[in-house]
């Protein structure tokens, strides 16, 4: 069975740094791009990036080029998503998913969510 | 930027036909995806590659597509496909990746 499983919830201070991460599993992890997709309260998708864990092959979004980092281990099927310095309009969803090819394929598999707050 | 643009709304009856649709100029030249989503929970793919339904999406979904238009038809619909629902597809340079429309929110009077 295909899972993409992210990790927990995060409380953070503006300015703070942080690391969230999806693990695959049921499927070749090196074989297929995850993707991450931001979701404000209340609003709609937002492609943020993509990664091809086979080669960490990277594609960001215009919108989101230099404000995040995408990163995987392929030892341990893991992709990340980092910010090096948080801000309030950061507070979102963020979904990982599971994509064949980097643009022109569907997110056939998602993870669960991981929910950032980021508040003084 | 590339956009794809879909109506905020729309309402239906139950046992009515819901149609959604996504507009953007590369639609000619890319496939459209659709995506349900329900309050709380991860995104759902019912419609890949405009028209194909993935294994466990039930029948009462299809997808067409016409120019630079593509179309989410739900026939018989049920209160539980009360959700929002999401375009995907890319704009054909390739300079601004994947691009989600703006979302529309079905309502099952």
């Amino acid at each position: 069975e295909v899972q993409l499983v992210q990790s927990g919830a995060e409380v953070k201070k503006p300015g703070e740094s942080l690391k969230i991460s999806c693990k695959g599993s049921g499927y070749s992890f090196t074989s297929y791009w995850i993707g991450w997709v931001r979701q404000m309260p209340g609003k709609g998708l937002e492609w943020m990036g993509i990664i091809y864990p086979g080669d960490s092959d990277t594609r960001y979004s215009p919108s989101f080029q230099g404000q995040v980092t995408i990163s995987a281990d392929k030892s341990i099927s893991t992709a990340y998503l980092q910010w090096s310095s948080l801000k309030a309009s950061d507070t979102a969803m963020y979904y990982c998913a599971r994509s064949e090819l980097e643009y022109s394929s569907s997110f056939d598999y998602w993870g669960q969510g991981t929910l950032v707050t980021v508040s003084s | 930027s590339y956009e794809l643009t879909q109506p905020p709304s729309v309402s239906v009856s139950p046992g009515q036909t819901a149609r959604i649709t996504c507009s953007g100029d590369a639609l000619p030249k890319q496939y459209a995806y659709w995506y349900q989503q329900k309050p709380g929970q991860a995104p759902v793919l019912v419609i890949y590659k405009d028209s194909e339904r993935p294994s466990g999406i039930p029948e009462r979904f299809s997808g067409s597509s016409s120019g630079t238009t593509v179309t989410l038809t739900i026939s018989g619909v049920q209160a539980e496909d009360e959700a929002d629902y999401y375009c995907q597809s890319a704009d054909s340079s390739g300079t601004y990746g994947v691009v989600f429309g703006g979302g529309t929110k079905l309502t099952v009077l």
